[in-house]
């Protein structure tokens, strides 16, 4: 089965450092990889996703993420945090159905604080 | 969340009471999707439809029901069954093929009086 693990509840960096919200993931075949960003009371925002290709993917609003096949992870980043980013952050990965089609298996969601 | 739409934001149910949940899109997209949001447990997927008039139970469909009469329309019902309602619901929608993206809407509150 499918599964997606965000290892760290709550991440907290200062304006202008650098920012990692960590994933890893669990897929039986080729992996489909996302990211979203949750604002409160409001609904998941697509950041970036991977398919295949380069294993460096960029994405919305500055932000990038890594895809490393060997550790199963596909971390987000971006070289400069700002105070609007600060937001819930979801990893997902695609899962197929027995009744056929896909979904996403989200993991527990990272909660990002970006401080003055 | 644009071309996905859900009403109401927030929704009252009192005990015994079914009550409905509306998602609509505009996005022409085939397969939809309803997820339940609990803090600290992510999106967990209760129904999805990948085409009009089928539709199939996710990890959670007890206590819940859906419809897809319309490709833009995927309505979810809850039930009085559903004994622990108090969530965020969330509708998401995806284009026919395997590796597009879910697109989701802006979200219900339900709360239990």
């Amino acid at each position: 089965a499918q599964s997606v693990a965000q290892p760290e509840d709550q991440v907290n960096v200062a304006e202008g450092n650098p920012l990692t919200v960590k994933c890893t993931y669990s897929v039986s075949g080729n992996p489909y990889l996302f990211w979203y960003v949750q604002y409160p009371n409001r609904g998941l925002q697509f950041l970036l996703k991977y398919i295949t290709g380069d294993n460096l993917v960029k994405g919305s609003y500055g932000f990038e993420a890594e895809f490393n096949k060997s550790q199963t992870s596909f971390h987000l980043k971006k070289p400069s945090a700002l105070v609007s980013d600060s937001a819930l952050y979801f990893c997902a990965v695609r899962a197929i159905l027995t009744g056929g089609g896909n979904k996403l298996t989200f993991g527990t969601g990272t909660q990002l604080k970006v401080e003055l | 969340d644009g071309g996905i739409t859900q009403s109401p934001k927030y929704l009252f149910r009192k005990e015994g009471q079914n009550v409905t949940l509306s998602c609509e899109q505009n996005l022409n997209h085939d397969a939809m999707y309803w997820y339940r949001q609990d803090p600290g447990q992510g999106l967990r997927l209760i129904y999805y439809s990948q085409i009009v008039n089928d539709f199939q139970k996710g990890d959670i469909a007890e206590g819940y029901s859906v419809s897809r009469e319309k490709k833009e329309s995927f309505p979810l019902t809850v039930t009085s069954a559903q004994k622990n309602p108090t969530a965020f619901y969330l509708c998401a929608s995806r284009p026919g093929l395997a590796r597009e993206t879910q697109y989701f809407g802006p979200g219900t509150r339900l709360l239990v009086l």
